[in-house]
């Protein structure tokens, strides 16, 4: 199984300010197609998780332009600008090249 | 507007079998692409993929636990079905279905408890 990587576990940020999320996945998620099958989903608390980013930089609809992914085959980043309070949850990051599909540990983010 | 709403029986026992319905609207799952997924995820911890199925009626499974899932569809009535066989307290937790599209809509969870 592919397994994800999170880091940090948990981060408090100042309302305005910007937070970043790395994830890192044990087998490149880059796609013979040229896609690489990362994405980040945000659980904010009690409710379902939310696509934020699919296939590593496209923003799903809806989500405020605030974030954004970057990332390599491997190495893969959340940005967050401007962190608001509604930002609050469990971030995680997802696999989604191959079976069986496997999320990151989760990135409690928290304002300060 | 795509929605997505799951049901189950909230609580069973050690060794039976439990049945989870997905009822969408919004989307078929007899469009070219379409699928629907289930994760699900015990309180306080992460989530974990259980299966999917495609529009095609192909189906992917998580080899941890293969045995023991079945996942349909009643393409007719707009459902996803899955099935979990011979439950342990291991697998209480919350249960999502989510369209694979990315999973970029969600259910809003149904819970279950395995407890005797």
């Amino acid at each position: 199984d592919i397994v994800m990587t999170q880091a940090p576990l948990s981060v408090s940020v100042t309302p305005g300010e910007s937070a970043s999320i790395s994830c890192r996945s044990s087998k490149s998620l880059l796609h013979s197609n040229g896609i690489t099958y990362v994405y980040w989903y945000l659980q904010k608390p009690g409710k379902s998780p939310q696509l934020l980013i699919y296939r590593m930089s496209n923003l799903a609809s809806g989500v405020p332009d605030r974030f954004s992914g970057s990332g390599s085959e491997t190495d893969f980043t959340l940005k967050i600008s401007r962190v608001e309070a509604e930002d609050v949850g469990i971030y995680y990051c997802g696999q989604l090249l191959e079976n069986p599909y496997t999320f990151g540990a989760g990135t409690k983010l928290e304002l300060k | 507007q795509v929605t997505l709403k799951e049901s189950g029986p909230g609580i069973l026992q050690p060794s039976q079998t439990l049945s989870l319905t997905c009822t969408f609207s919004g989307f078929s799952l007899s469009t070219y692409g379409m699928g629907v997924g289930w994760i699900r995820q015990p309180s306080g911890k992460g989530l974990e993929w259980l299966a999917n199925i495609w529009w095609d009626d192909d189906k992917y499974y998580n080899p941890s636990l293969k045995n023991r899932l079945t996942i349909s569809k009643d393409t007719s009535n707009n459902q996803a079905f899955l099935k979990i066989t011979n439950v342990d307290t291991a697998d209480t937790a919350t249960y999502y279905c989510a369209r694979e599209r990315g999973f970029d809509y969600w259910g809003q969870g149904v819970m279950v408890t395995v407890s005797s």
